[in-house]
């Protein structure tokens, strides 16, 4: 079965520290995968992806996020975090349907000053 | 570039009461998305348009949500009647049709059902 988890509900990280936020997929043939940020009362905002090539990727707000294709993972990480990246973040891969996109539950990333 | 519009931000309704919810994608986005969002839960699909065309409505419950995208830009999504379990936030999203997954959202609408 197509899936993808988020194994922790909440990350707390005092402003500064690195920031990793985990995300474990389950999809057959190669995985397209994203990472969406959320923040309160507001819609979805694409942050990066993965479809093919280097297995670290950049984006948005200087967030990047590593693929192991070894351990069906696609973690989200900043080196130092800022106290505006408190949000909800959402992991997302592409399922079989071309344009089906598999959510996992959302981490809520809480970055202490 | 102007983004995804949606409105009404927030409706707060009584049960049995029909609602509707607005949205503007993108300028040139042919594929449109409505999605559900409970609180703290990630998106569910409701349907998704290529232009005019509902290409995938398996998720809509059919017997009280309705949606058109009558001249394949706006869609409106109608729930008819209202029950309690609807209150939620609902996602309006538009993508370039890339196949690539990126796809752009609106603010969303928040439903309350008394």
């Amino acid at each position: 079965a197509q899936s993808v988890a988020q194994p922790e509900d909440q990350v707390n990280v005092a402003e500064g520290n690195p920031l990793t936020v985990k995300c474990t997929y389950s999809v057959s043939g190669n995985p397209y995968l994203f990472w969406y940020v959320q923040y309160p009362n507001r819609g979805l905002q694409f942050l990066l992806k993965y479809i093919t090539g280097d297995n670290l990727v950049k984006g948005s707000y200087g967030f990047e996020a590593e693929f192991n294709k070894s351990q069906t993972s696609f973690h989200l990480k900043k080196p130092s975090a800022l106290v505006s990246d408190s949000a909800l973040y959402f992991c997302a891969v592409r399922g079989s349907r071309r344009y089906q996109l598999i959510w996992g539950a959302g981490t809520k990333l809480i970055i202490k000053p | 570039e102007a983004g995804v519009v949606q409105s009404p931000r927030y409706k707060i309704i009584e049960k049995k009461q029909p609602v509707a919810f607005w949205c503007n994608p993108i300028s040139g986005h042919n594929t449109l998305y409505w999605y559900l969002q409970n609180l703290g839960q990630g998106p569910e699909l409701l349907i998704r348009y290529e232009n005019e065309e509902a290409v995938d409505d398996s998720q809509l419950p059919k017997d009280r949500f309705s949606a058109e995208r009558l001249k394949g830009v706006d869609s409106t999504l109608k729930i008819q009647p209202a029950e309690l379990g609807d209150s939620a936030v609902y996602l309006c999203a538009s993508s370039s049709g890339e196949n690539t997954g990126e796809l752009f959202f609106g603010e969303g609408s928040r439903l309350t059902v008394l």
